[in-house]
């Protein structure tokens, strides 16, 4: 009922394309839903999030699109940047508790 | 401070010791929160203090471990017997309230056992 299922394990970007990592979730009681970005010996930083009242939330480069019915979500990264490269974790969280991660995508976007 | 503070940055300890790991977190955060992360894994909830008090410890993998937060800013992670198993990235984080409220991390502390 906590997990969070994440896909894929990692992915290979050229620069300049489109990368889609998507989570699926169970717990229909999850009403907040984070993704995170980490750089190798850093803590997570929010990248974007998205409550599910809402079915797709954009800023800047990065969209999460949100299917409430099916219980999925998913970080869309429109022109990858080589600086983009980093492994992200899409979350959720039950109001007044912790985040529940998902296994996490390490990005490589070629230059 | 900028943001959250986590001392030491890396522990190397021999198996059976007791370590410390300590979190600084932003300035006014009420509520705090450590994680475990595992080489390739996601974060890994422990437990989550709202000022003061632990509001959620079923994190804690077994009696080994142990978290406080007496005045409810810092808060320090203590590990007493360490297992090789125990070696992984310690992570606290702190956010204004709990009300979907954004949760800012630290750096983390690495954790070695021997």
């Amino acid at each position: 009922q906590q997990q969070v299922k994440q896909s894929p394990q990692s992915l290979i970007v050229q620069k300049g394309g489109i990368s889609i990592i998507n989570c699926a979730y169970e717990n229909t009681a999850f009403d907040y839903f984070p993704w995170y970005q980490q750089f190798p010996g850093k803590g997570p930083a929010l990248l974007i999030a998205i409550r599910p009242d809402v079915s797709e939330k954009k800023e800047g480069r990065f969209t999460i699109s949100f299917n409430k019915s099916a219980k999925q979500f998913s970080l869309h990264i429109m022109d990858s940047q080589p600086g983009d490269s980093a492994t992200y974790f899409c979350a959720a969280r039950t109001s007044g508790s912790r985040l529940t991660f998902g296994e996490g995508t390490q990005l490589t976007v070629n230059p | 401070g900028a943001g959250v503070s986590q001392t030491p940055s890396n522990k190397v300890t021999e198996k059976g010791k007791y370590v410390e790991l300590r979190c600084d977190p932003i300035s006014g955060h009420t509520a705090l929160y450590w994680y475990r992360q595992s080489l390739g894994q996601g974060p890994e909830f422990l437990i989550y203090f709202q000022g003061t008090g632990a509001a959620d410890d079923s994190g804690l993998p077994n009696d080994r471990f142990f978290a406080v937060r007496p005045e409810g800013s810092v808060s320090t992670l203590k590990i007493q017997r360490t297992e090789r198993g125990d070696s992984a990235v310690y992570l606290c984080a702190s956010s204004l309230g709990t009300e979907n409220t954004e949760a800012f991390f630290g750096q983390g502390t690495r954790l070695t056992v021997v």
